[in-house]
């Protein structure tokens, strides 16, 4: 029940298409979905977030789209640049507690 | 404001010898987190601290792992002895209070146990 599942594994992408990562929850007590960004080296970098009261939200590119009634949330990235090969993370947390992550989709956004 | 510093940033040891890492959070950063990260999966919790008090520590193999904040600012992670299975990155992460939104990462410590 504190598993978050995450897929694709990877993703190819070219760039200016949309890449979409999306994860699953089972623990109806998270309630807050973060997206982490992580380049080779580097720690996670938080990327953006959201609450479940909200349906979709949007940073830029990148916008989160939250399914409550499925337990799933997506990452979508617009216009896809080479810049963004990285590794994605999906997390979830309830109430302050250590965010349960996603094993990670790794995204290569080719030129 | 700087980052979250962690050093060694790499280290390979021989099964059965320890090994400690060290982390310096944000400063004013109240909360502290150790996460293992073994290849190609995401951060696991090791241990969270609140100041100098451990808030979670459950999922921390205790029996070879230990972690400390003295002073409540910066922290050490040890592991004694280290077995194959430790070969990972490990991340220390802060953040102003408990929630997690405003949680940062520092680069982390590649540890190899051979």
């Amino acid at each position: 029940q504190q598993q978050v599942k995450q897929s694709p594994q990877s993703l190819i992408v070219q760039k200016g298409g949309i890449s979409i990562i999306n994860c699953a929850y089972e623990n109806t007590a998270f309630d807050y979905f973060p997206w982490y960004q992580q380049f080779p080296g580097k720690g996670p970098a938080l990327l953006i977030a959201i609450r479940p009261d909200v349906s979709e939200k949007k940073e830029g590119r990148f916008t989160i789209s939250f399914n409550k009634s499925a337990k799933q949330f997506s990452l979508h990235i617009m216009d896809s640049q080479p810049g963004d090969s990285a590794t994605y993370f999906c997390a979830a947390t309830q109430a302050g507690t250590a965010l349960i992550f996603g094993k990670g989709t790794t995204l290569s956004v080719s030129s | 404001e700087a980052g979250v510093a962690q050093s060694p940033r790499y280290k390979i040891i021989e099964k059965r010898q320890s090994v400690a890492f060290w982390c310096n959070p944000i400063s004013g950063h109240a909360t502290l987190y150790w996460y293992q990260q073994i290849l190609g999966q995401g951060p696991k919790l090791l241990i969270q601290f609140q100041n100098n008090g451990v808030v979670d520590d459950s999922q921390l193999p205790k029996d070879r792992f230990s972690a400390e904040r003295l002073k409540g600012v910066d922290s050490t992670l040890k592991i004694q002895p280290a077995k194959l299975e430790d070969s990972a990155v490990y991340l220390c992460a802060s953040s102003r209070n408990t929630g997690p939104e405003t949680q940062y990462f520092g680069p982390g410590t590649r540890l190899l146990v051979l």
